[in-house]
C-alpha cells in the first residue's frame, strides 16, 4: 500500500461545484503539503501544514481551502470550482524540516473542471 | 521575478550513454537543490539533494553538480538504461523558506532507447 494515498484519483466536476480531494498518510509525518501541477509549469505549492493546528498558505492558495483533520489526514477543497483549476494535484509529506527529511509525494489526483 | 528553467525539449539518448540535464535559476538564492524523478501518472520521487556549499553529489549512476555563480545545476545519468526514461524535476529551497516550500522547474523528459 502507498504511504501517501490520495482520493479520488480522477474526478470530473462542473464549474461552480464544491470538490474535496483527500489525502492520508501512514508515515507518521507531521508535515503535509498540497501541490498543483500544470503542463509546462513546475509544481506549485497551494497550502502546507506543520501539524494539526498549523496551516499556512502557499504560493497559489486563492480559490482553495484545506483542513487538517488529524496528523494523518489533510484535505484540499475547491469551494467553487472553475475551469482553470483543472490540474494534477499532489499531496506530500515530510517528517520535519531540513535537508535530512525527504518529501514523499502521493500518486496524484487528476481534476477536470468543465 | 523568480524563474527556474529546465529544458522543455525531451532528451533522447541511446542506452549506455550519459544523459545530462540542466536546471538554471534566476532571481533566487537556493540553499538546497533537489532532483526528483516523475513517471507518467505518478508522483515525483526524490533522488538527490545538494547544498549550496557542495559542488558535486553522487548516488550510484547519478551525479549532480551545483554552481551558485552560474546559478545552475547539472544532473547526469551515466550508463543510461531504458528504465531511466522519465521526467526529471529540479526543485529549490531557500534557507529562509520552510522545508517543503519547494520551487520546482517544469521538468525535462528523458527517453532512453535500447
Amino acid at each position: 500500500d502507498a504511504d501517501v494515498t490520495q482520493t479520488p484519483r480522477n474526478r470530473i466536476t462542473k464549474t461552480g461545484k464544491r470538490i474535496m480531494l483527500e489525502c492520508s498518510q501512514t508515515k507518521g509525518h507531521d508535515r503535509m503539503y498540497w501541490y498543483r501541477q500544470d503542463p509546462g509549469l513546475g509544481l506549485r505549492l497551494i497550502y502546507y501544514s506543520f501539524d494539526v493546528k498549523d496551516i499556512n498558505k502557499g504560493e497559489i492558495s486563492d480559490g482553495y481551502s484545506v483542513s487538517r483533520q488529524a496528523q494523518a489526514k489533510f484535505s484540499l477543497s475547491l469551494e467553487s470550482a472553475i475551469p482553470n483549476q483543472t490540474a494534477l494535484y499532489f499531496c506530500a509529506t515530510s517528517d520535519g524540516g531540513g535537508p535530512g527529511n525527504t518529501i514523499y509525494f502521493g500518486e496524484g489526483s487528476w481534476l477536470t473542471v468543465v | 521575478s523568480q524563474k527556474i528553467e529546465q529544458n522543455s525539449e525531451a532528451l533522447n539518448i541511446q542506452e549506455g550513454k550519459t544523459a545530462t540535464l540542466t536546471c538554471n535559476y534566476t532571481n533566487y538564492s537556493p540553499a538546497y537543490l533537489q532532483w526528483y524523478r516523475q513517471d507518467p501518472g505518478r508522483g515525483p520521487v526524490f533522488l538527490l539533494l545538494i547544498r549550496e556549499n557542495e559542488k558535486e553529489k553522487r548516488k550510484e549512476r547519478l551525479k549532480v553538480t551545483f554552481d551558485t555563480t552560474l546559478k545552475q545545476s547539472l544532473f547526469h545519468i551515466t550508463a543510461s538504461q531504458p528504465a531511466d526514461s522519465a521526467t526529471y524535476l529540479c526543485a529549490l529551497v531557500r534557507e529562509t523558506d520552510s522545508w517543503g516550500k519547494l520551487q520546482f522547474g517544469a521538468g525535462t523528459q528523458v527517453v532512453v532507447t535500447p
